[in-house]
């Protein structure tokens, strides 16, 4: 049973380009959880989905920002135009359909964005 | 103030000693995670708590829920614990993980 995957495990781009990152959940398994780790910071929420909705995206900056979870596929999050300070680790985890609350989260391995 | 604070931030320790890293909470919680973080990056749970203790190997956590504190202990400590851990809450209802700043813990022979 693999874990949950996520690609590419590094990805760089120049300011301006669209970024985006996958996520494929482990097999069972429809919430996923999308959070970002800035240099030096601690990891911080952006969003929480499952299969076609979006249920939290407290944490998704307003703008550039936006995630989905198709009823087929992976998870992706875009950022378009990308700047300097989108640079960080991204990490999706995701967790089984009872209540997500008490489940535990299983992290990926994470996507390291660099913007040149 | 941040949610959940840890402490201490970083932490070095000789192979073979008994390691304690706290965390602190100021809101409701409906559980409790502790997570390792590996110098290449990848994230593992290691335990989630909503009360009392739990025991893994050589790691321990426990949760004080009136106190709003869990504590992380690892007897025999290897180099290969050598990681950063992050305690993380589920606040109130919500499904989404609030974490702490990190313990860097450092293991040398």
């Amino acid at each position: 049973n693999a874990g949950v995957m996520q690609n590419p495990r590094h990805l760089v781009r120049r300011r301006g380009q669209e970024a985006r990152l996958r996520c494929s959940p482990m097999k069972g398994h429809s919430h996923v959880y999308w959070y970002r780790q800035l240099p030096e910071e601690g990891l911080k929420f952006m969003v929480y989905l499952q299969k076609e909705n979006i249920i939290d995206e407290s944490g998704m900056p307003k703008e550039r920002f936006s995630a989905e979870f198709p009823k087929e596929g992976p998870s992706i999050l875009r950022i378009q135009q990308v700047v300097r300070g989108d640079s960080a680790a991204y990490f999706c985890a995701s967790s089984p359909p009872d209540s997500p609350v008490y489940n535990e989260q299983f992290f990926g391995p994470g996507t390291r964005l660099t913007v040149l | 103030k941040n949610e959940v604070e840890q402490s201490p931030q970083n932490l070095t320790a000789q192979e073979g000693e008994f390691i304690t890293i706290n965390c602190s909470y100021s809101v409701g919680i409906s559980a409790l995670h502790w997570l390792q973080q590996h110098p290449g990056g990848g994230i593992v749970s290691l335990f989630m708590l909503s009360s009392g203790k739990k025991k893994h190997g050589r790691l321990i956590a426990t949760i004080n829920i009136q106190e709003k504190h869990s504590s992380l202990h690892i007897t025999a400590s290897h180099p290969r614990d050598s990681a950063v851990y992050i305690c993380a809450v589920n606040t109130g209802t919500a499904s989404k993980l609030t974490f702490g700043t990190g313990t860097r813990l450092q293991v040398t022979l």
